[in-house]
């Protein structure tokens, strides 16, 4: 059983939908990253929670720590935001736990 | 360019050669991190430093895996006796003690074992 689960595995949208992507883990944490990965590998740190709620332009993140749940959401999507979208957790040991990530892809 | 870099990109090897990969954090960063990723899965977490000191380490990292960050500054890890298992992107990313953990990646160093 994996620590950090991720759902939906695999989605498709057209381009203005509003995309939400979840993340449930089962570790006690001290933190939860959410990480975008586009083709070639690189990976950028998007936002990093401990409680409540974040928001960076277009990107909202929203963690319930009591039920174990993570969500990131895309208002108006664009093409641009294709990609593999990755929830991480630093349990309190200092092991991080990656999902095994959401591929996204908006259509035009 | 300021970020993590790793070095090199690419390394194709044949199973049973020792490879050594190296990764250069941001500079003021004092916690350096490695990961593995095989393909359609997340990146799997490997060891971390905190200066030179290693702190943490993966139970799944085997003996044939060597990390180490000598002045507190860039790290290298080696794989001895490569097997074709082996091939994946190794990840490395780094972080202050005092930003609440807040990571930045490397590109990594594609590994194809042949």
């Amino acid at each position: 059983k994996n620590e950090v689960e991720q759902s939906p595995q695999n989605l498709t949208a057209q381009e203005g939908e509003f995309i939400t992507i979840n993340c449930s883990y089962s570790v006690g944490i001290s933190a939860l990253h959410w990480l975008q990965q586009h083709p070639g590998g690189g990976i950028v740190s998007l936002f990093m929670l401990s409680s409540g709620k974040k928001k960076h332009g277009r990107l909202i993140a929203t963690i319930n720590i009591q039920e174990k749940h993570s969500s990131l959401h895309i208002t108006a999507s664009h093409p641009r935001d294709s990609a593999v979208y990755i929830c991480a957790v630093k349990d309190t040991g200092n092991q991080f736990y990656f999902g095994t990530g959401t591929s996204l892809t908006v259509i035009p | 360019d300021t970020g993590v870099s790793q070095d090199p990109r690419h390394k194709i090897t044949k199973r049973g050669q020792n490879v050594t990969f190296r990764c250069d954090p941001i500079s003021e960063h004092n916690r350096l991190y490695w990961y593995r990723q095989t393909l359609g899965q997340g990146p799997e977490f490997l060891t971390y430093f905190q200066n030179e000191a290693q702190l943490e380490k993966s139970r799944l990292l085997s003996d044939r895996f060597s990390a180490e960050r000598p002045k507190g500054s860039f790290s290298t890890l080696e794989i001895q006796r490569t097997e074709q298992g082996d091939s994946a992107m190794y990840l490395c990313a780094s972080s202050l003690e005092k930003s609440y953990n807040e990571q930045f990646f490397g590109p990594g160093t594609r590994l194809t074992v042949l």
